[in-house]
């Protein structure tokens, strides 16, 4: 089964709001990633924070994590048709050389 | 700066057929994967190599097999290809263990 599931499915807002996509994973984890994929494309790394970190930056990007829950949540900022793609998040679970990735957020942006 | 090379991009398999994806990256990690993308499902892990002479299975290993061929590469063979192996077969590679990942362009298998 999938260690991260992601809400929503899929987003859809107008260019230069913010767009916000939630993890949940199952297990203990040394750190979360998100990944952006752009239609038939590789996923591309965006940002990493790790298990002792609460809230990370970067450019548009926030990401935040909450072991106590263990949720992560993806906030992009004034968005722009370029960020439209699918999300991802991945973790890294203890004990294991491996990242588990969810099912991903479809996110459109209407210009 | 080649990064994570996939071959084929495209291939169209009858069923029965065998065949062998090839995967290569020049930036000296360590660790590599296989993940297959469906539709709804996001990827799942179908094996990884954590460093050269290691193989595990992942989430969906079976009606697959790997080769980790050196430091560089790491080759995924289906030798009875199956329509429920229709899917977009992606390579990535990290420094160490579960790193950040490189990944490859992808390569897109119909098997009819």
């Amino acid at each position: 089964s999938q260690q991260g599931e992601e809400d929503p499915q899929a987003l859809s807002i107008q260019e230069g709001e913010n767009a916000t996509m939630n993890c949940s994973y199952k297990t203990s984890i040394n750190n979360l990633q998100w990944y952006r994929q752009n239609s038939g494309r590789g996923l591309v790394h965006l940002i990493l924070i790790r298990s002792n970190e609460r809230e990370k930056h970067s450019g548009r990007l926030r990401v935040t994590l909450d072991t106590s829950k263990k949720s992560s949540s993806l906030l992009i900022t004034a968005s722009r048709a370029a960020d439209t793609a699918s999300y991802f998040c991945a973790t890294d679970v203890q004990g294991a050389q491996k990242l588990v990735f969810g099912q991903g957020t479809r996110l459109t942006i209407n210009p | 700066n080649a990064g994570v090379t996939q071959t084929p991009k495209f291939q169209v398999l009858k069923t029965g057929q065998s065949m062998t994806l090839q995967c290569a990256q020049d930036m000296n990690h360590n660790s590599m994967y296989w993940y297959r993308q469906d539709p709804g499902m996001g990827l799942r892990l179908i094996y990884y190599s954590a460093s050269e002479g290691t193989t595990d299975k992942g989430e969906v290993p079976n009606g697959y097999n790997v080769s980790r061929l050196n430091k560089r590469e790491f080759s995924l063979r289906l030798e009875s290809a199956a329509p429920s192996q229709t899917s977009v077969y992606f390579c990535a590679s990290s420094p160490w263990g579960a790193n950040v990942l490189t990944f490859g362009a992808g390569s897109r298998l119909t098997v009819l």
